[in-house]
């Protein structure tokens, strides 16, 4: 079953803009994590955020998590051509002992 | 430090026979988990190893099965190969210590097709 659902399933935007996905889930996690995924190749990782951390950075992106709504949000600013990829939310409810549950993604596309 | 290998990329076989997939982890990663990746289904986790003990597993038929070596190198074996089972299989390797969890770092990934 699917753990971690994302919103939107798809996102289509220019060059420049920021790009935000939502991630909601239903159990209790360790942590949550975002990959991105390009053309069906291997997943990248980006970005792992604790349950008791609420926001965390890497570059241009930013991650947030709410564990009283149970979701969490990836904001990509001044996105760029090579940002266009399927991103996955991924959540840790066991401390890896069960995998990683991830959602169905959403699939970026950046216009130039 | 050299990524996660997984081999070989690509696989075709028919409805009946068994494959193996292998992986290779990052250097000094214990943990190695599996995943199998379909259009409908998504990802999905089959299983993962530590020690070379499997710690968990999926929701897969017993035709998946896996294993572990001491060198933490991975095979996952499908035996009578159905054509559901068409999918990119991932290998992920990660650090893993007292129950806290790193990221997971996947590789290439290994194209099976069923005909």
């Amino acid at each position: 079953s699917q753990q971690g659902e994302e919103d939107p399933q798809a996102l289509s935007i220019q060059e420049g803009e920021n790009a935000t996905m939502n991630c909601s889930y239903k159990t209790s996690i360790n942590n949550l994590q975002w990959y991105r995924q390009n053309s069906g190749r291997g997943l990248v990782h980006l970005i792992l955020i604790r349950s008791n951390e609420r926001e965390k950075h890497s570059g241009r992106l930013r991650v947030t998590l709410d564990t009283s709504k149970k979701s969490s949000s990836l904001l990509i600013t001044a996105s760029r051509a090579a940002d266009t990829a399927s991103y996955f939310c991924a959540t840790d409810v066991r401390g890896g002992a069960d995998g990683l549950t991830f959602g169905k993604g959403t699939h970026l596309i950046i216009q130039p | 430090k050299a990524g996660v290998t997984q081999t070989p990329r690509y696989l075709i076989k028919t409805r009946g026979q068994q494959v193996t997939l292998s992986c290779s982890p990052i250097s000094g990663h214990r943990s190695v988990s599996w995943y199998q990746q379909t259009p409908g289904q998504g990802l999905q986790f089959l299983f993962e190893y530590f020690s070379e003990t499997q710690r968990n597993k999926g929701n897969f038929p017993g035709r998946f099965s896996g294993r572990q070596f001491s060198n933490s190198r991975s095979e996952m074996n499908v035996s009578t190969l159905e054509l559901g089972d068409s999918a990119l299989y991932l290998c992920a390797s990660s650090f893993w210590q007292g129950g806290i969890t790193y990221e997971q770092y996947f590789g290439p990934g290994t194209r099976l097709t069923v005909t």
